[in-house]
């Protein structure tokens, strides 16, 4: 059974801070790696993904991957209200199927 | 570009009825999905279509039948609908690139099963 852990959350953070999600996965035959984001009440939306070793920046969003430790994080640098939302970590194992986490959910406050 | 399209948006159902959740993409991928997620269980899948003509189990497949109409058409069908089924159905589809696998999501579909 592959599997892929979060915590669960509220990670509460102050507008402006850096938020740290983090994300581990059972299957080391594991080959990408996908963030997800879901406001309450509507679909997943990707941020990002990675699939090599170390990290991968686009914005205020940075992925971080380390395939020896089975881990894999996002950071979000002057983290808004706007980024309150569930953060999905999905993982590719399989040729297209994803195995995702149950989420973590992300609070900013003003 | 609409991206993908499911329908309805809310459907309520009494226990034993049928029904059919129909999914459309106009991105032309080869691969569509269909998972369910509820409350503290997160996404899980249920059938996916890695290509036309394709369909193969995921991790929740009882209770439920599906239909690759054509490439862009994906539809999941409850038989005998149970208060077990209440959830978030949302379909999902992607195209492989060096094997990442980005999927984008429908708006998903809720169904209340009484």
């Amino acid at each position: 059974q592959k599997e892929v852990e979060q915590n669960s959350g509220p990670l509460s953070v102050p507008e402006g801070a850096i938020a740290s999600l983090n994300c581990t996965y059972s299957d080391r035959g594991s080959q990408s790696f996908f963030w997800y984001r879901q406001y309450s009440g509507k679909s997943p939306e990707l941020i990002m993904f990675i699939y090599s070793n170390g990290d991968k920046e686009d914005g205020r969003f940075t992925a971080q991957l380390n395939k020896a430790s089975q881990y894999v994080s996002l950071l979000i640098r002057d983290s808004q209200p706007s980024d309150s939302a569930t953060y999905l970590c999905a993982v590719n194992s399989g040729y297209s199927t994803l195995t995702f986490g149950k989420g973590t959910m992300l609070l900013v406050s003003p | 570009n609409a991206g993908v399209t499911q329908t309805p948006k809310f459907q309520v159902l009494k226990t034993g009825q049928s029904m059919t959740l129909q999914c459309a993409q106009d991105m032309n991928h080869n691969s569509m999905y269909w998972y369910r997620q509820d409350p503290g269980m997160g996404l899980r899948l249920i059938y996916y279509s890695a290509s036309e003509g394709t369909t193969d189990k995921g991790e929740v497949p009882n209770g439920y039948n599906v239909s690759r109409l054509n490439k862009r058409e994906f539809s999941l069908r409850l038989e005998s609908a149970a208060p077990s089924q209440t959830s978030v159905y949302f379909c999902a589809s992607s195209e492989v690139h060096r094997a990442v696998a980005e999927a984008f999501f429908g708006q998903g579909t809720r169904l209340t099963v009484v």
